[in-house]
């Protein structure tokens, strides 16, 4: 069955920029979107369409894509982005979620 | 404003069924579609399914088939999602989401508040 795979931690100093990735074979023949999930609430929708932030979303989330991977960046991490991000992609006409990665801003 | 608004927490016993309800406000009911989303405590994501309201076509995922049914009630702007055959796994905050499908990409744009499900003897 078709997988995503996310790292499960990514630590980064206030200021900095962070980087998670998401891979899945041929995810570059997709589109992937990005959601961002602080302990006790929803899940919020931070990059879809591969790189497309919806309204609200601040400028320093970016999101793109390489070969068979997406990427979500955070350009001048704040401490509020402290949360779990999670990746999704649509296949076969089905959703599927990669396992989340927990963005500790140390 | 988009508003997807659920039923509030529930406790049942192993081999009883769940139905929950997530009542839409705010836009086209019919125009998008709505998905079941569930999390385990302390673990990720897990797709459970997906509804059209527009025609109440259906795709469970597959570790669910034959246990979970979805459905709309177009009257009321509601969709409700029961689960049955309980297991203690089945533990697990459930959220609706408003389904976006554009092209080759399905995502969620808003979600509901949870409702948490705690299935114990």
């Amino acid at each position: 069955s078709y997988e995503l795979t996310q790292p499960p931690s990514v630590s980064v100093s206030p200021g900095q920029t962070a980087t998670i990735t998401c891979s899945g074979d041929k995810l570059g023949d997709k589109y992937a979107c990005w959601y961002q999930q602080k302990p006790g609430q929803s899940p919020v929708l931070v990059i879809y369409q591969d790189a497309k932030r919806p309204s609200g979303i601040p400028e320093r989330f970016s999101g793109s894509t390489s070969g068979n991977t997406a990427t979500l960046t955070i350009s001048g991490t704040q401490a509020m982005d402290e949360a779990d991000y999670y990746c999704q992609a649509w296949d076969s006409s089905t959703v599927l979620f990669g396992g989340g990665t927990k963005l500790t801003v140390l | 404003q988009v508003q997807l608004v659920q039923s509030g927490a529930e406790v049942k016993k192993p081999g009883t069924s769940v139905k929950v309800s997530c009542k839409a406000s705010g836009y086209t009911f019919t125009g998008y579609g709505i998905s079941w989303v569930r999390q385990a405590p302390g673990q990720g994501l897990e797709w459970m399914g997906w509804i059209s309201v527009y025609n109440g076509n259906t795709n469970y995922a597959q570790k669910l088939q034959g246990r979970v049914t979805m459905t709309t009630d177009t009257s009321t702007r509601s969709a409700y999602m029961e689960l049955r055959s309980l297991r203690s796994d089945d533990t697990a905050l459930y959220f609706c989401a408003r389904g976006v499908a554009v092209a080759d990409e399905y995502y969620f744009d808003y979600w509901g508040q949870g409702t948490l499900v705690t299935v114990s003897s």
